[in-house]
């Protein structure tokens, strides 16, 4: 079945940078788009990133835009989101999932970012 | 950029009651449209694609029904289980994805 791990997650100070990644299994991953999708505590989903099978294409959400960039391997299944310039609003916890042309199939557990002094 | 808005905040229903929420965006995403049920310690699961399509395993007493800029997503009978916040989301202006605010379900 479909799996969606991620990992990567900690608390980190302002200003700093952290790297998340998702490996998944159980599918062809270099056939499907991913996203990033994020909740902070108390709030609501906010979808932060899209990157195309090939990596070749990506799209960011405004909050994020300039600061967090995602790759992928496909070779090694692995998504990632390389955050920089965290602020305590980028606490949040952090999902991938998987784009089956439009709705997001699948969902890892998420991986919680803290980010505090 | 399309804005999706959800009616009501929050729902209470009686158990085996239906539960009707709605689900509007800022101009037409044809059937582009996607329902999240989200718990409390869990990652989000898709219940409703393409506006009334249910996911793998989804049961029956969900269903999804609109075009357009308007929707609903219907749970015939509630359930103790399927307390949780409900969240729509567009597909129309990909890759530029939107959630809705959610609307908060719970038993009455």
């Amino acid at each position: 079945q479909v799996q969606l791990v991620e990992s990567g997650g900690g608390v980190v100070q302002p200003g700093t940078s952290l790297r998340l990644s998702c490996v998944g299994s159980g599918f062809t991953f270099s056939k499907y788009g991913m996203h990033w999708v994020r909740q902070a505590p108390g709030k609501v989903l906010e979808w932060l990133a899209v990157i195309s099978t090939d990596g070749m294409y990506n799209h960011y959400g405004e909050s994020v835009k300039g600061r967090f960039t995602v790759s992928r391997d496909n070779s090694q299944n692995t998504l990632s989101l390389q955050m920089n310039s965290l602020t305590a609003e980028d606490t949040a916890m952090y999902y991938c999932a998987r784009d089956i042309g439009g709705p997001l199939a699948d969902w890892g557990q998420g991986t919680l970012v803290a980010v505090s002094s | 950029e399309i804005v999706v808005t959800q009616s009501p905040a929050t729902l209470s229903v009686s158990p085996g009651e239906r539960a009707t929420l709605s689900c509007r965006a800022s101009q037409s995403v044809t059937t582009n449209l996607a329902w999240y049920q989200k718990k409390p310690g869990q990652a989000p699961r898709l219940l409703i694609y393409t506006v009334s399509v249910r996911a793998t395993g989804v049961p029956a007493r969900f269903s999804g029904s609109g075009t357009g800029t308007e929707f609903s997503l219907t749970i015939s009978s509630l359930q103790s289980e399927d307390v949780a916040v409900y969240y729509c989301q567009q597909y129309n202006n990909w890759p530029l994805y939107s959630f809705g605010q959610g609307t908060r379900l719970e038993i009455k």
